[in-house]
Parts: structure tokens; C-alpha cells; sequence
């Protein structure tokens, strides 16, 4: 079935740093994929979302560019902010309605 | 707009307890949903809806009951809590296939 495999956490940078959070899936066809983030006592918001192969996604300062030949999705920003800090998942939807979520990563930014 | 809204907050129930956990959004949307959030397994989907009398089940949908009979409300119930339903549930909506839009949650826990 549909899997998402993302870096285990938890990454912590010092402020205007390079972040990379790794993600891969495994899926049969063209599934849409996305970067959610949960901020400390919140519910997820949808950060960015790409719906086919090569498509960039970004959003404040994030990007993440669907690679089909890797069957990847890495979130990248190039200067992270102790705002940024926050729970970060990957997910894909393939065939149906459902989210499949990677597990999570945790990221603190530190001044 | 006040988007999804989910009560209540947080809720401590004793084994075989029943309860109701509510979502409820303005946003128009035919799809609505139920996820759970447990610790180092992202979210997985309980029950969903497409419409106001239709229901399907996800991934894990045994020991919870849906029913949908307006567009805007979709309550999860509990019919005999359990310990293994500890956990934090997201509601969420969204117009057909396209970007799910969540709730803060509500944090369960089951003594």
C-alpha cells in the first residue's frame, strides 16, 4: 500500500540556518503530495502541495519540488526563523479521499 | 469565518464511558472527517463523509460511530471508550479531493 517515510526528529538549528526535512513515498500512479505544519497546540495547516511530477510547491519561504524519478518531496527553506519551529509532515493522496501522513518531524529553531 | 471548530478541547473518560466529540464547519464543504493523532504514527483517518447522509470508514474505524445529517456538523462517537482511544482527534473538511482544512483538536484521554 501507500506509504510516506520522513526524517525522524528532532532536528534543531540555530536561526537563519538551512533546513532540509527529508520525505519519500511509495504509491502506485500520480498521487498529490503535501507539507502540513502543526504549531504547539494547534491543529495542521497546509503549508504547500504538489499535484504532479516536477511541480514546485511554496509557501512562506519554503519549497518542496516533486520528484517522481526519487519519489521524493524534501522541504527546504534557506533561512529559518525560531517561528518556524513546529511539528512538519509529509503526506500523500493517491486513489481516494484519505491522507496517508508520514510520522512527523519536530524541528526547533533557536536564536 | 470561523473554519473548523472542535469541542471539546480536551475530555478524560473512564473506560466504557461514552461521549461524542463535535466538529463543526462554515466553510460550505462536503467532505468532512475524522483523523487520530497518536505519538510517532502521524494521523490515520477514522471515518469520513462526502455529503450529508453518506458515511464511509478509514483505516481505523473500529470502536467509533459517525453520522452526518447536515452539511455543516459531522460528531464522533465513543460508544465504550477504551484505553486504546487515548489520543488526539482531528476533524477536518474540505471541498471534494481538495486541500483538507483541520480543526485544533481534541485531546482524549481513557483511564
Amino acid at each position: 500500500g501507500d506509504s510516506v517515510t520522513q526524517m525522524e526528529g528532532p532536528v534543531t538549528l540555530s536561526e537563519e540556518a538551512f533546513l532540509t526535512i527529508n520525505c519519500t513515498y511509495t504509491a502506485t500512479g500520480y498521487p498529490s503530495l503535501f507539507w502540513y505544519v502543526q504549531y504547539p497546540g494547534e491543529g495542521l495547516q497546509l503549508l504547500l502541495k504538489a499535484t504532479k511530477a516536477d511541480d514546485k510547491g511554496s509557501n512562506k519561504g519554503f519549497e518542496a519540488t516533486y520528484r517522481k524519478e526519487t519519489t521524493s518531496f524534501h522541504l527546504e527553506k534557506g533561512s529559518v526563523q525560531v517561528s518556524d519551529s513546529a511539528v512538519y509532515f509529509c503526506a500523500l493522496q493517491n486513489s481516494g479521499y484519505a491522507l496517508n501522513f508520514g510520522k512527523g518531524t519536530s524541528l526547533l529553531v533557536t536564536p | 469565518n470561523a473554519g473548523v471548530t472542535q469541542t471539546p478541547k480536551f475530555q478524560v473518560l473512564k473506560t466504557g464511558q461514552s461521549m461524542t466529540l463535535q466538529c463543526a464547519q462554515d466553510m460550505n464543504h462536503e467532505y468532512m472527517s475524522w483523523y487520530r493523532q497518536d505519538p510517532g504514527m502521524g494521523l490515520r483517518l477514522i471515518h469520513y463523509s462526502v455529503g450529508a447522509g453518506i458515511t464511509d470508514q478509514g483505516e481505523v474505524p473500529n470502536g467509533y460511530n459517525v453520522s452526518r445529517s447536515t452539511t455543516e456538523d459531522f460528531p464522533l462517537r465513543l460508544l465504550s471508550a477504551a484505553p486504546s482511544q487515548t489520543s488526539v482527534y482531528f476533524c477536518a473538511s474540505s471541498y471534494g479531493w481538495d486541500t483538507q482544512y483541520f480543526g485544533p483538536g481534541t485531546r482524549l484521554t481513557v483511564l
